[in-house]
């Protein structure tokens, strides 16, 4: 069962703040945030292990809650090349499976 | 190259013909991903490699869908008898570590069924 992602969708001006959520029916042991470019491949932005963990990258951060199966991700004073569909990823039965991620327009 | 190859990048065929898309990981990654990505949708599981274990198929659609890995190495996904809701992209990713590694993404084979 894949992950839920909220919002679906969301378009914010340059320089303003976004929170993208991922919960699970399932107990979550870990987390993995990947970001798409129109037109190009997901790339890596991180992975968060342990219940609580919050990990960064450039102005982007998330925190992991494992009890309540969820994980944030958080982007700061957000900036044109964020733009792009994020896409929240766990582990079942051994592999990675993808939720139908968060479309992020950022305008200038 | 360094990263993940895939080709065609684009292959457009006709409803009913077979396809195969090529998957080049990169060198010494164990773990190896399918992933079908429909316009405007998310990614969709299809097949999971790990070293010389059995591949987990339980995201294949279809029977006309399969896939085989070579030598821990170079990855081919087969669609028979191709339908017009196949069209999509396929992404290939690999990874070094099992399940906690990162994975590196190849540009995907855009597939088109006419």
């Amino acid at each position: 069962q894949q992950p839920v992602q909220s919002p679906q969708a969301v378009i914010l001006r340059e320089g303003e703040d976004a929170v993208i959520n991922c919960s699970s029916s399932k107990a979550l042991y870990s987390v993995h945030w990947y970001r798409q470019k129109h037109g190009e491949a997901p790339v890596f932005l991180m992975i968060l292990l342990k219940g609580g963990e919050q990990k960064g990258h450039e102005k982007i951060s998330a925190s992991f809650n494992e009890k309540k199966q969820q994980s944030s991700l958080y982007l700061t004073a957000s900036q044109l090349s964020y733009s792009g569909t994020y896409f929240c990823g766990t582990l079942r039965d051994d592999k990675i499976i993808f939720g139908k991620g968060t479309r992020l327009h950022i305008l200038p | 190259g360094a990263g993940v190859s895939q080709s065609p990048s684009n292959k457009v065929t006709e409803k009913g013909k077979d396809v195969e898309l090529r998957c080049d990981p990169i060198s010494g990654h164990t773990a190896l991903y399918w992933y079908r990505q429909s316009l405007g949708q998310g990614l969709e599981f299809l097949i999971y490699f790990q070293g010389n274990s059995a591949p987990d198929k339980s995201g294949l659609p279809s029977d006309r869908f399969s896939a085989e890995r070579t030598g821990g190495s170079v990855s081919t996904l087969t669609i028979q008898r191709t339908q017009q809701e196949d069209s999509a992209v396929y992404l290939c990713a690999s990874s070094f570590r099992r399940n906690t590694g990162e994975l590196f993404f190849g540009e995907g084979s855009r597939l088109t069924v006419l």
